[in-house]
């Protein structure tokens, strides 16, 4: 079966510090791959996605960066955090099918809080 | 800007009643998703309607979509207190080689025992 890992669960950062969070796929190959943000009390802002090795789409101009390394890896980066990076940061996968009618699977999050 | 926009964004009710909340997206989808969150954790998918379904069932869960009022609707029937979370509808679009997922900002569930 597939599995999704995210870590760290929690992270305390001061502002102007760098942020690497990382998630990983396991028991699938080829994964869509997707970074969201969810403020306190609110939905899901999509970040960043990835449908393979090196390919990375943006969605919103910010102090972030995504990579994708590996196949089955997706890492959130920062080089200097700002105040307003502050959040619950999500990955999420489906499968890289041509097939649009498929659930996606959600990691535990990382609740990042900048000082 | 966000797709899909929840009402109402918070509910409370006794448990054994039923629960209703509604979802409105602006463009054409692929299909709808729903997906509950508990405090602290991811989202956990819970059932698929496609463009082309008017109604789907699942135990107790029931969704409904009109394409026409773009707008859709979970029932959840007999709540439990272990339903209290947060449910999100999610529209699913085709783009640049992928399929991307639009949130809504949620309806926050509370079912009092």
């Amino acid at each position: 079966s597939q599995t999704i890992h995210q870590w760290p669960a929690t992270l305390v950062q001061p502002v102007g510090s760098p942020l690497s969070l990382e998630c990983t796929v396991e028991g699938t190959s080829n994964p869509n791959l997707y970074w969201y943000r969810q403020a306190a009390g609110r939905g899901l802002q999509l970040l960043f996605y990835s449908v393979g090795i090196g390919q990375i789409s943006s969605e919103v101009p910010q102090n972030l960066s995504a990579s994708r390394p590996q196949d089955r890896q997706f890492i959130l980066s920062s080089k200097k955090l700002l105040l307003s990076d502050s959040g619950f940061y999500l990955c999420a996968w489906n499968r890289g099918e041509w097939n649009s009618n498929q659930p996606q699977h959600f990691g535990d999050g990382t609740r990042l809080s900048i000082l | 800007s966000q797709q899909g926009e929840e009402d109402p964004q918070a509910l409370s009710i006794q448990e054994g009643e039923n629960a209703t909340m509604n979802c409105s997206y602006k463009t054409s989808i692929n299909n709808l998703q729903w997906y509950r969150q508990n405090s602290g954790r991811g989202l956990v998918h819970l059932i698929l309607i496609r463009s082309n379904e008017r109604e789907k069932h699942s135990g107790r869960l029931r969704v409904t979509l009109d394409t026409s009022k773009k707008s859709s609707s979970l029932l959840i029937t007999a709540s439990r207190a272990a339903d209290t979370a947060s449910y999100f509808c999610a529209t699913v679009h085709t783009t640049s080689g992928t399929y991307k997922y639009i949130f809504g900002t949620g309806t926050r569930l509370k079912v009092l025992a």
